[in-house]
This record gives structure tokens, sequence and C-alpha cells, in this order.
């Protein structure tokens, strides 16, 4: 699975939106990307994910560019709750299979 | 409904000491992951189970951890001789098996097993 950089920490103001990028410059055709976040002391939690075409849900946007080589999570207005590390993944798409997290981005919401 | 549940949510222990952590799975989930997440870090992917298939354990650290899973259901991790280096939070997940056209399914974590080796 390709790997991913993210940078290690980004602030962002309550009702702000928050977007984090990650980088994927080695991601092949038939990987996705997916989006997980732990609050602090809690289990990661799914986002989202996408192949090439952008996505949303009721959490947040996924944009991924054309040559699909990054992605921006985008959560359009982040509350003190959103304070969590964000870990982006690059997988192959399968029924099942294990998440390689890398370090995260850790996302401080500020009042 | 019921999500990822691990026991205990605390153990303490002395080097040395096995410990056995449990997991269970929300219902009909067939896939089931064990993770290890040191202070500060990431998770580390430990070992998986889908089915009846051969689990894939190639995340085990050394031959002192060892996991089963009954059927579908219950999974227990368990490490031998504890060392240091052992402490850190375990999670596991669960997920549904997808369509056979290879959908996603997103894995669901427990709260996780904080381990102490003293």
């Amino acid at each position: 699975d390709a790997k991913t950089t993210q940078p290690p920490s980004m602030d962002c103001a309550e009702g702000r939106a928050a977007n984090l990028p990650c980088n994927h410059s080695t991601i092949s055709g038939n990987e996705y990307v997916y989006w997980y976040r732990q609050i602090h002391s809690q289990g990661p939690q799914y986002i989202i994910h996408g192949l090439k075409n952008n996505e949303t849900n009721e959490m947040a946007s996924l944009i991924i560019t054309e040559d699909r080589k990054s992605s921006t999570l985008i959560l359009p207005h982040a509350t003190l709750r959103d304070t969590a590390v964000y870990y982006c993944i690059v997988r192959k798409n399968s029924n099942t299979g294990k998440l390689i997290f890398g370090q995260g981005t850790t996302l401080q919401v500020k009042p | 409904g019921a999500g990822v549940s691990q026991s205990p949510s605390n153990k303490v222990t002395e080097k040395g000491k096995d410990v056995e952590l449990r997991c269970d799975p929300i219902s009909g989930h067939t896939a089931l992951y064990w993770y290890r997440q040191r202070l500060g870090q990431g998770l580390e992917f430990l070992i998986y189970f889908q089915g009846n298939s051969a689990p894939d354990k190639s995340g085990l650290p050394s031959d002192r951890f060892s996991a089963e899973r009954t059927g579908e259901s219950v999974s227990t991790l368990t490490i031998q001789r504890t060392q240091q280096e052992d402490s850190a939070v375990y999670l596991c997940a669960s997920s549904a098996r997808g369509l056979a056209g290879g959908s996603y399914n997103e894995q669901f974590f427990g709260p996780g097993t904080r381990l102490t080796v003293l």
C-alpha cells in the first residue's frame, strides 16, 4: 500500500473550515484514500473514503486531486469536539484487510 | 446497537507474567483485527481474522504474542512473559464482510485495553 505524508499538527478556529492535507504521490490506480480520526483516549473512527471523485458525507468532504497524488479532508464547520488525530490511509479496496496507520495530523480546534 | 467491546479496560501486570486481553466484536462481523498503540504513536497492526481463513499474523512482534478467535465471535490476545516494551493500548476492531464486488467495509474500533507492564 502507498505511503502517505501529513503535517504533524494544525490549528483551526471553532466554526471555521478545517482543511487537512495528505500527500500520496505513489498511489496506484486501484488504491483508495481513507480517513480515520482518533479522539483522545478513544479508538479510531472512520470518516470517509474515495477513489478519484470528490466525496461528501455527514461528517466531512474529501477532495482528491485529478492526478490523485494528494487529497484534502474538509470539516466544514469545526467544533471543539473535532479536536483529534486525523489519519490518511491509502490502500487497495478489498472486503477486509488491515489498515496501516501513519503518525497522522493532530488537529486542535480552538475557541 | 452494541459496538465492539474489550476487557479489561486497564491491566497492570508485572514483567514476566502472562496476560489475556478479550475482544467482543459487533455481532455478524466476520473480520476481526488487533492493533497496538504505544504512547504518542500511531496504530500498529498485529493480527487479522477473516471467517474460517487462516489468520494474517504478519504484525505480531514476537512469538510471545498469540491470538485466537472462536468462530466469528470472541477473540483473545495473549502475551506471554510480558516485557516493559509491551506497555501500550491494545485495540480491537471488527468489520462486516463485503460484497463480491469488493466494497469497503468500515472498521469499528473498541475502546482498547491499556496494558502497563511494571
